[in-house]
């Protein structure tokens, strides 16, 4: 069975700090770790993804992600935060051997950011 | 653009009178999936098409029904609401199955049931 696990239901932070929102994981096999994050009242929109190789993902709106194996983790980071960042962000895994394995989301984090 | 497509983006509708939700798509996906998302909760996967191949999950009320017609659309058809069935309903695609596959998400259809 596979997990992901967001342990901040909210995340705030003021604007311009660096921001951190934090994902853990538990899989079988080898792990495939996205970021998507939700604006209200919108669908969820692809943010980055580590499949392989580099540990650092960089993605879009400035956004990158860490890959640590040892730790099981997959935390999202901005260097800056900016107000238009406030949103729900979603962690998701896939992993398994074998077969189609369904995409688990994370609960999500609200991130706000602060002016 | 390429992108996915819900239509109509907030759906109301009666105790127990069916409803349909649709989602087409221009990425050309062979994936189509139904999430149902409640209050900012994680997304629950539904069911998913692969090209014509329906995939319900074990945990899905009967209830719940799709149709896939062609590769561009996907329907979404709850034959007889509830109130526990208000909720975010999303659609995505994605090119294959493939777990490094990325899912592209349309903007989401709400559903008020009265």
């Amino acid at each position: 069975a596979q997990s992901v696990a967001q342990p901040e239901d909210q995340v705030n932070v003021a604007e311009g700090n660096p921001l951190t929102v934090k994902c853990t994981y538990s899989v079988s096999g080898n792990p495939y770790l996205f970021w998507y994050v939700q604006y209200p009242n919108r669908g969820l929109q692809f943010l980055l993804k580590y499949i392989t190789g580099d540990n650092l993902v960089k993605g879009s709106y400035g956004f990158e992600a860490e890959f640590n194996k040892s730790q099981t983790s997959f935390h999202l980071k901005k260097p800056s935060a900016l107000v238009s960042d406030s949103a729900l962000y979603f962690c998701a895994v896939r992993a398994g051997v074998g077969g189609y394995q369904k995409v688990t989301f994370g609960t999500g984090t609200k991130l706000q950011v602060i002016p | 653009d390429a992108m996915v497509i819900q239509n109509p983006r907030y759906q109301v509708t009666q105790f127990g009178k069916p409803v349909t939700l649709s989602c087409s798509q221009t990425l050309n996906h062979n994936v189509m999936y139904w999430y149902q998302q409640k209050s900012s909760q994680a997304p629950k996967l539904l069911f998913h098409y692969y090209d014509k191949d329906f995939n319900n999950e074990a945990d899905t009320p009967d209830n719940f029904q799709s149709r896939r017609p062609n590769t561009s659309f996907c329907f979404l058809d709850i034959r007889s609401p509830g109130l526990g069935d208000a909720a975010m309903y999303l659609c995505a695609t994605s090119r294959d199955t493939g777990k490094q596959e990325t899912q592209y998400f349309g903007p989401g259809t709400r559903l008020l049931v009265l």
